[in-house]
């Protein structure tokens, strides 16, 4: 499968823990991006990449969240003390231009 | 709010019947993209159209662009059981870069 993968694809965690989410692009992609989806919402824009230079963050990543992407490829994005309104879908993305993006299925994060 | 806004937020159709769903949007917009999802398959781009552009086909998918009214309308013609998903519009524009700003959706239920 050559299109764009996320691990773990569901995280249940306790309030205060932190997590780790990981993101492969599609491997010629140099542009990606993360976005939050709660239900019954469309996605919202956390942040983007293009190669390993985090060039634009949302307002919504505040300082609990962190993202890298230090050789360009993959990309994680850390939630430090988890909060239960961090529970959401975790969407990553990538793209060759600034037209369509290809979308991951996503990491469901529930924080209990 | 730069994100596109779905009318209406839910449709009932039956199969091979035509579906409308229509986007506003209140800034300027570079181009503005139609995605669907659904539990199986995730995030899916259907069909970009450019601020210059007023209409655009792609199979049975028909949008057109009103720039003066910054509306967008996304038909699908003959309608089957497997195009029962989300559809969400997202804007891109010059002031949040390369960030797709969605909006809320709009829930397709095709009925055989």
């Amino acid at each position: 499968d050559t299109g764009v993968s996320q691990d773990p694809r569901h995280k249940i965690t306790k309030r205060g823990q932190n997590v780790t989410f990981r993101c492969d692009p599609i491997s010629e992609h140099n542009r990606l991006y993360w976005y939050r989806q709660t239900l019954g919402q469309g996605p919202e824009f956390l942040t983007y990449f293009q190669n390993e230079a985090q060039l634009e963050k949302s307002r919504l990543l505040s300082d609990r969240f962190s993202a890298e992407r230090p050789k360009g490829s993959f990309s994680t994005l850390e939630i430090q003390r988890t909060e239960q309104g961090d529970s959401a879908m975790y969407l990553c993305a990538s793209s060759l231009t600034s037209d369509e993006q290809f979308f991951g299925p996503g990491t469901r994060l529930t924080v209990l | 709010s730069q994100q596109g806004e779905e009318d209406p937020q839910a449709l009932s159709i039956q199969e091979g019947e035509n579906a409308t769903m229509n986007c506003s949007y209140k800034t300027s917009i570079n181009n503005l993209q139609w995605y669907r999802q659904n539990s199986g398959r995730g995030l899916v781009h259907l069909i970009l159209i450019r601020s210059n552009e007023r209409e655009k086909h792609s199979g049975r998918l028909r949008v057109t662009l009103d720039t003066s009214k910054k509306s967008s309308s996304l038909l699908i013609t003959a309608s089957r059981a497997a195009d029962t998903a989300s559809y969400f519009c997202a804007i891109m524009n010059s002031n949040s870069g390369y960030a797709l700003n969605f909006g809320k959706g709009t829930s397709l239920l095709v009925t055989p």
